[in-house]
Order: C-alpha cells, then structure tokens, then sequence
C-alpha cells in the first residue's frame, strides 16, 4: 500500500497565481480532508470529501480556495489568486469509512506552498 | 467549537527519561483524541489514539492517559531515545453523527532527546 500520495511537494508561485494541490488518497480510501499548516502551528481543518461531494468546507475561506474529488483521480485543492498569506504545508489525509466507526486519517507528506 | 491547548511547546530530556505531554479540549462531546508525530519536514504519523469509553491506553514505550470530567489527556513516553525527537501534536474530534472527522490539533510540542 503506497499510502496517501501528494504532489508536487513544494510549490513556489508569485502572488496572483493559481496554485494546484493534488492528493491521492490511500488505495480503498474514498473520504479525504484536507488541513493546513502554518509554520509552528499545529494543522487546521479546511475540508472533508468524498468521491464527487463536498461534504463540509467549513474550515476553507470562501474566496479564492476550492475543493475537489472526482469519480476519478485525484482530489485537488485549488488556490486562485495567491497572496503571501496562502504559504503554509498543506495537508491530506484519508480514511476508509466503516459505517458509523470512525476511522484513523492517514496523512500524506504535504505540499509546501511558497508564495513570492 | 473545539479548541485544544497543548503544553508544553518545547521539552528537552536526557535519553532514558520520561516526556509527558499534556492537552486540554473544551468540547464536552469530543470523544476521540489522536497523538500524531511530526519529524521535520516529513507527514504526521499516529502514534496512539484513545476513545472516551476508556480512560487509559498503553503501546510499549508510549502511553496515553484521558480524564473526560477534567477534560485533558496526556501523552507518556517512557525510555525516551534520540529518535523519538520530534514535534507531537494531540487532537481531538466530536461524536459520532456530528462533525466527528474534524480533528482539531494543538500547536505542537518539539520534543529533543538529548544521547
């Protein structure tokens, strides 16, 4: 089992890019979450998917940062229009469902996004 | 919503001795509490976990204790050695039914174990 996959692993964009996040999640998983990391800080919740539904994106700000996870392939998270502020490792994790037992997330290694 | 504090944000042993770590939650409901470890530039990985139905978890080295009335937990390693170096996090998150895949961390304790 590969475990969860994320590219690219560091990321550099000038301010008014688009910034692309893709994740894929561990094989036979299908809800990712997606958290993001400012330096010395610990990790903040931005959303929760499954395969072709947001179902809460309540951690991610409105503007500019979407979400994603198709039928196929992977989940991408958007940035449009990035600002300093957008620099951070982002992290995804994902987790195979069982009903109602909640089930261990398993983080990928991250992209580090630096904005110029 | 849940806020976790974690203390302390740094700690420094001498291998052998023992690091403890402690968080406090303040959503009454959370009933799952991860600790996740962090080598620098590298993922989270779970360490232990624990549920609210008990109050103590043990894994060789690593223990993780929950006082649900108090609403803190902490984490206990014993026998510390130099790879155990690194930034923990703990996190909490919410009953089943609810939002309960919403783990909210704490900034993190960069703990060094000195040889």
């Amino acid at each position: 089992n590969a475990g969860v996959m994320q590219n690219p692993r560091h990321l550099v964009r000038r301010r008014g890019q688009e910034a692309r996040l893709r994740c894929s999640p561990m094989k036979g998983h299908s809800h990712v979450y997606w958290y993001r990391q400012l330096p010395e800080e610990g990790l903040k919740f931005m959303v929760y998917l499954q395969k072709e539904n947001i179902i809460d994106e309540s951690g991610m700000p409105k503007e500019r940062f979407s979400a994603e996870f198709p039928k196929e392939g992977p989940s991408i998270l958007r940035i449009q229009q990035v600002v300093r502020g957008d620099s951070a490792a982002y992290f995804c994790a994902s987790s195979l469902w069982t009903g109602g037992a909640r089930e261990t997330q398993y983080f990928g290694p991250g992209t580090r996004l630096l904005v110029l | 919503g849940e806020n976790v504090e974690q203390h302390p944000s740094t700690l420094s042993v001498q291998e052998g001795d023992s690091a403890v770590i402690k968080c406090t939650y303040s959503d009454s409901a959370s009933n799952y509490f991860p600790w996740y470890k962090q080598e620098l530039g590298k993922r989270p990985q779970l360490i232990i976990d624990i549920r609210s139905n008990v109050g103590e978890k043990k894994d060789q080295r690593i223990a993780v204790t929950l006082n649900k009335t108090a609403k803190h937990f902490s984490l206990h390693i014993t026998e510390t050695q130099p790879e155990d170096s690194a930034v923990y996090f703990c996190a909490a998150s919410g009953p089943s039914g609810g939002s309960n895949y919403k783990l909210t961390f704490g900034k993190g304790t960069l703990l060094t174990v000195n040889p």
